[in-house]
């Protein structure tokens, strides 16, 4: 079975641009979290997508975004990048809504880098 | 507010024991994971307890759960060069919708 696929690996944007991060979760896997890990804050909760739509939602702004497809894929939208938004971004798809005894499968993470 | 505390760094020489330990503040924890991460690579389940359980054992695993003190403890056997990694605890809570609370991760750093 494949795991959790993101794309692009790395990514370097400029100040004030946009970007759009992807994510294919395990097949049959309908609940995908996104994270945001940086060095000083760790691992932060973004949002979360099951059956096309946000389930929960973090403390970020809304300059972050997120959609998940009829087939469970998952894009993560970042609007007027700031040079605090460079991080390692995860993806993490799970068989059902909420952690309980389903836990995490996490993609390798999309590193951007902004200038 | 909901926390899960780790420490940040851990230093063992190889093959000896590591025990990487976490405390949490959230008394409805249902489950309580422990994840490891590589350089340069997303998160790896390790394993997971239930809140009822005190023990759980898997290899050279062993996770220790005392509910009173809120203490969660992973103990990793003869510990290997491919054991470097950072570990997280996280716990999810009824509360919270089973959102899971991370710990800051531990460091661990072995010695040869």
């Amino acid at each position: 079975k494949a795991g959790v696929t993101q794309t692009p690996r790395y990514l370097i944007k400029t100040r004030g641009q946009q970007v759009t991060l992807s994510c294919s979760p395990i097949s049959g896997h309908r609940s995908v979290s996104w994270y945001q890990q940086t060095p000083g804050q760790g691992l932060q909760f973004l949002f979360e997508y099951f059956s096309e739509t946000q389930r929960n939602k973090g403390n970020f702004p809304g300059r972050f975004s997120g959609r998940q497809f009829s087939n469970s894929r998952s894009e993560m939208n970042v609007s007027t990048l700031e040079l605090g938004d460079s991080a390692l971004y995860l993806c993490a798809s799970s068989s059902v809504s909420g952690q309980r005894n389903s836990p995490l499968h996490f993609g390798n993470g999309t590193r951007l880098t902004v200038t | 507010g909901e926390d899960v505390e780790q420490s940040l760094f851990l230093s063992v020489r190889e093959g000896d024991s590591s025990v990487i330990n976490c405390t949490y503040t959230d008394s409805s924890s249902t489950y309580l994971y422990w994840y490891k991460q590589e350089p340069g690579a997303g998160l790896q389940l390790l394993t997971y307890i239930f809140s009822n359980m005190d023990m759980k054992q898997d290899q050279r695993l062993t996770v220790l759960l005392n509910k009173k003190d809120k203490h969660l403890s992973l103990r990793i056997a003869d510990t290997q060069t491919g054991d470097s990694a950072i570990y997280f605890c996280a716990e999810a809570y009824m509360d919270s919708n089973y959102q899971l609370i991370w710990g800051a991760g531990t460091k661990l750093i072995i010695k040869p």
